[in-house]
């Protein structure tokens, strides 16, 4: 079945840090990629996401690159702020006949001054 | 717009007693999913509605968890003879279509004392 594997956590970064937490899949068919993130207190919120192989996903400094050969979809931001603080989820949906997301556990990242 | 939203945002019940939670979609949308979020195990698929059919419950716990649509919109998940390990959060999502993005709603936690 569909699975997402995402780095253990939590992640403890100084402002201004580059941030990348790593993120494979196991899926069949061609499968579309999102990150979501959900801020304290706060639902999930969708951050990015990709289509496609090579696609690369972006919004908020952060981006993300789909990478079929790896099957992998790593999150990156050159400089991390306070206000990133948060829990980090990677996802996919698997596509054709499939419906619901396959979440990863979650990765929680703080920033600190 | 307006996105996804829930109620109650927060929900206390002794064990034994029955719950509902709402959850409007976007307007407009055809697709609407329920996950549970628990410490134990992430983000779990409870079960799909496409309008006011439900093609898959085969995620939803127990027979104590039960869920409708109505009208196209609105859905209610109900938990009967509530138990300790039902606490959690409840999270709704609606997507356009089946195979669109997803975006949630704030969640409901639910306390079972």
């Amino acid at each position: 079945g569909d699975s997402v594997t995402q780095m253990e956590g939590p992640v403890t970064l100084s402002e201004e840090a580059f941030l990348t937490i790593n993120c494979t899949y196991t899926a069949t068919g061609y499968p579309s990629l999102f990150w979501y993130v959900q801020y304290p207190g706060e639902g999930l919120q969708l951050l990015l996401k990709a289509t496609k192989a090579d696609d690369k996903g972006s919004n908020k400094g952060f981006e993300a690159t789909y990478r079929k050969e790896t099957t992998s979809f790593h999150l990156e931001k050159g400089s991390v702020q306070v206000s990133d603080s948060a829990v980090y989820f990677c996802a996919l949906h698997s596509g054709a006949g499939s419906y619901q997301l396959t979440f990863g556990k979650g990765t929680k990242l703080s920033v600190i001054p | 717009g307006a996105g996804v939203s829930q109620s109650p945002s927060n929900k206390v019940t002794e064990k034994g007693k029955d719950v509902e939670l709402r959850c409007d979609p976007i307007s407009g949308h055809t697709a609407l999913y329920w996950y549970r979020q628990s410490l134990g195990q992430g983000l779990e698929f409870l079960i799909y509605f496409q309008g006011n059919s439900a093609p898959d419950k085969s995620g939803l716990p127990s027979d104590r968890f039960s869920a409708e649509r109505t009208g196209g919109s609105v859905s209610t998940l109900t938990i009967q003879r509530t138990q300790q390990e039902d606490s959690a959060v409840y999270l709704c999502a609606s997507s356009a279509m089946t195979q669109e993005t997803q975006y949630f709603g704030p969640g409901t936690r639910l306390l079972v004392l």
